[in-house]
């Protein structure tokens, strides 16, 4: 069984559109995340859920947005696109902060 | 924001041959990760060292923490193809998540 998965893997789509990424952990973890990586491999975090409160919140735009329906799900939804917006989002998940993260293997997200 | 310092960027070398990997900051964090992060994967955790001053070995790679927690290092012994891949060094410091180096490309030649 996969212990981060996201969907989709690949995401192409035109500016101005929204779009959701979906995450999910059959890990248990208390704390979840999401990570934008960059074209030269920069993993930079965006977001972090504990028990359903959003602890971090780096200097992101607020188009974007994570949702939390419960411990093992993080959403991502994006509101009008831009094209500085193409990258690969990575989710991850851990027992806690400091602790061991676990990563799902990306969505390649590509605005035309 | 603290930042890590990772050297070197890129790397390739002969297989067999020696290598390490350098990460560096001026914070102290409570544990220090590595990484290893193949095309089209997340990154997939190596080790976590806690002490300064320890060291974990992990078959041909050696991961060491700087006596003061500020600094790591990782050292592959006799390299092969097989290690090929993009190895990330990430700190912790308590409700701060953790803070990515910007990575080593490595490529070991056959």
């Amino acid at each position: 069984d996969t212990a981060v998965s996201q969907t989709p893997k690949y995401l192409v789509t035109q500016m101005g559109n929204d779009k959701s990424i979906k995450c999910e952990q059959n890990l248990g973890h208390d704390t979840m995340y999401w990570y934008k990586q960059d074209s030269k491999k920069f993993l930079k975090i965006m977001f972090s859920y504990n028990n359903k409160e959003l602890i971090i919140n780096e200097t992101v735009p607020n188009r974007f947005s994570p949702k939390s329906p419960d411990k093992a799900h993080l959403n991502l939804h994006i509101n009008s696109l831009e094209l500085g917006d193409s990258a690969v989002y990575f989710c991850a998940s851990s027992q806690g902060f400091g602790w061991a993260q676990h990563f799902g293997d990306g969505t390649r997200l590509s605005i035309l | 924001t603290q930042l890590l310092e990772q050297s070197p960027q890129f790397l390739s070398i002969q297989e067999g041959e020696n290598l390490t990997v350098y990460c560096n900051s001026s914070s102290v964090f409570s544990s220090l990760q590595w990484y290893r992060q193949e095309p089209g994967e997340g990154p997939v955790l190596l080790v976590t060292v806690v002490t300064g001053g320890e060291v974990k070995k992990l078959k041909r790679l050696t991961f060491q923490f700087g006596d003061a927690r500020k600094d790591s290092s990782l050292h592959i012994t006799a390299a092969q193809p097989g290690d090929t891949g993009l190895y990330l060094c990430a700190g912790a410091r308590g409700a701060d998540g953790l803070t990515f180096g910007k990575g080593t490309h490595l490529i070991i030649q056959p």
